[in-house]
Formats: C-alpha cells, sequence, structure tokens
C-alpha cells in the first residue's frame, strides 16, 4: 500500500512570499509519480506539477517547483511569490506501478490562504 | 484543447434513486478514472476505464457502476442512493492508463460533480 502524509491543515501567508507546502509518502513500489493539485471552492481539481521517482532534476512549473527529496520521501511543493488566487485547498498524490498502487492516492490537504 | 468535461455540476437526488453522471475526457485521452471527494473520507479512488475495460475498482459496494464507450466517454451509475453518497465526483483522464510508465502521463480532472442526497 502507498501512503501520502500532508502535516499542514493550513497555512496563512502573506501576499508576495513564497510558501512552502509539505509532503511525504511512503511506498514500496520501484517506480511512482508524485502530483501536486490545487482545489479551489468551486470544486475542480486543478493539475500544477509532476515528478516522476527516476526524475534527476526537481520539476518546475512557472511560479511552482516541487522539492524532490529521495531519500527522505519527500516531495514539497513551493510557491514563489504568492498571490491572492492561490488559496485555496492543495493535494499532494502518488501513483505507483504495482498492482492496487497505480491508482492516484491523496493527501489529506493543506488549506492555503493568502493575506493581502 | 478542451478539458475534461462532467455533466451534470450539481443535482439533488432523493434516496433510493438512482443517478447517472457523465464525464468527457480530454481528446486523445482513453483512460478516464473516477473519485468520490467528502469531508469525512477525502478523495477516494471509484475505479478506471481504458479502452472500454474497467481496470482496477476501489473499495465501494456494487452500487458503484461505470462504463466507458468507443469515444472514451464514460459514465458512472449510482444506485439505490444513500445520504453517505452526498459528495463530489472528480472525473480524471490521462492518455495511457494507470500503472504505466509515468512519464508524460500526467492526470487531469474535471470540475467535478456535486451529489446532494437528501
Amino acid at each position: 500500500a502507498q501512503k501520502i502524509t500532508q502535516t499542514q491543515p493550513g497555512m496563512f501567508v502573506q501576499e508576495k512570499e513564497a510558501v512552502t507546502l509539505d509532503c511525504t509518502y511512503d511506498t514500496s513500489d520501484p517506480s511512482y509519480g508524485l502530483f501536486w493539485y490545487k482545489q479551489p471552492s468551486s470544486g475542480e481539481m486543478i493539475f500544477l506539477i509532476y515528478q516522476g521517482s527516476y526524475d534527476q532534476q526537481n520539476a518546475t512549473e512557472g511560479r511552482y517547483s516541487l522539492n524532490f527529496q529521495k531519500a527522505r520521501k519527500s516531495a514539497n511543493l513551493v510557491i514563489s511569490a504568492s498571490q491572492l488566487g492561490d488559496s485555496a485547498m492543495y493535494f499532494c498524490a502518488m501513483r505507483g506501478v504495482n498492482f492496487g498502487n497505480e491508482k492516484l492516492t491523496f493527501g489529506t490537504g493543506t488549506r492555503l490562504t493568502i493575506i493581502p | 484543447k478542451a478539458g475534461v468535461t462532467q455533466t451534470p455540476r450539481y443535482l439533488i437526488k432523493t434516496r433510493g434513486q438512482q443517478v447517472t453522471l457523465s464525464c468527457s475526457p480530454i481528446s486523445g485521452h482513453r483512460s478516464v478514472s473516477w473519485y468520490q471527494q467528502t469531508p469525512g473520507q477525502g478523495l477516494q479512488f471509484l475505479f478506471e476505464y481504458f479502452s472500454e475495460t474497467q481496470r482496477n475498482k476501489g473499495n465501494f459496494p456494487g452500487r458503484f457502476s461505470g462504463r466507458q464507450f468507443s469515444n472514451s466517454r464514460s459514465e458512472m451509475n449510482v444506485s439505490t442512493l444513500e445520504l453517505g453518497d452526498s459528495a463530489l465526483y472528480l472525473c480524471a483522464s490521462s492518455l495511457a492508463p494507470m500503472g504505466t510508465g509515468d512519464s508524460g502521463n500526467t492526470i487531469y480532472f474535471g470540475e467535478g460533480s456535486w451529489l446532494t442526497v437528501v
């Protein structure tokens, strides 16, 4: 079985500051993928960034970067220069390759609030 | 490029009724999976379809079923609705089925269907 842990239920960050959302994972799969999604109150799950377990470099997508530390089994999301529109729930998820682990497993999420 | 489209967005049903939700994946995507999101249980995997075949199924009762058509569109059905079925149902699409090499196989979600059972 695989597991995602997000230890920050909520975070308040000043606008324009950088923010790091924590995510640790546990899996026995030899290969896996890690995802971050943003979910505003409307409900849509918006894909932000992806990191493959064999990728040598940390993934980046605009203001989003993923701090991947494989040995520590962590995949933290870093948002640079936060904006009011970044206020939302953020979910870390992973997917393995072994039977039963192919589905996306989600963490409990972090509610990020950007303060003007 | 159109994203994942789910209909209806909102619906209210009575206990005992059944409901059908629809999902149109991104053009070219052949894998469609469904997730249920509730405040108490979080996001839980329902099932995945690829090329009209169910490949994976989560731990849900048989009242939850789905299917996929030749154009990759998918429907999920919940029969004999219970109050606990009230949830946001999210559909996701990807190029390749789950469990294959992840490189490039990003998973995109739709806006979801909000189901309320009264």
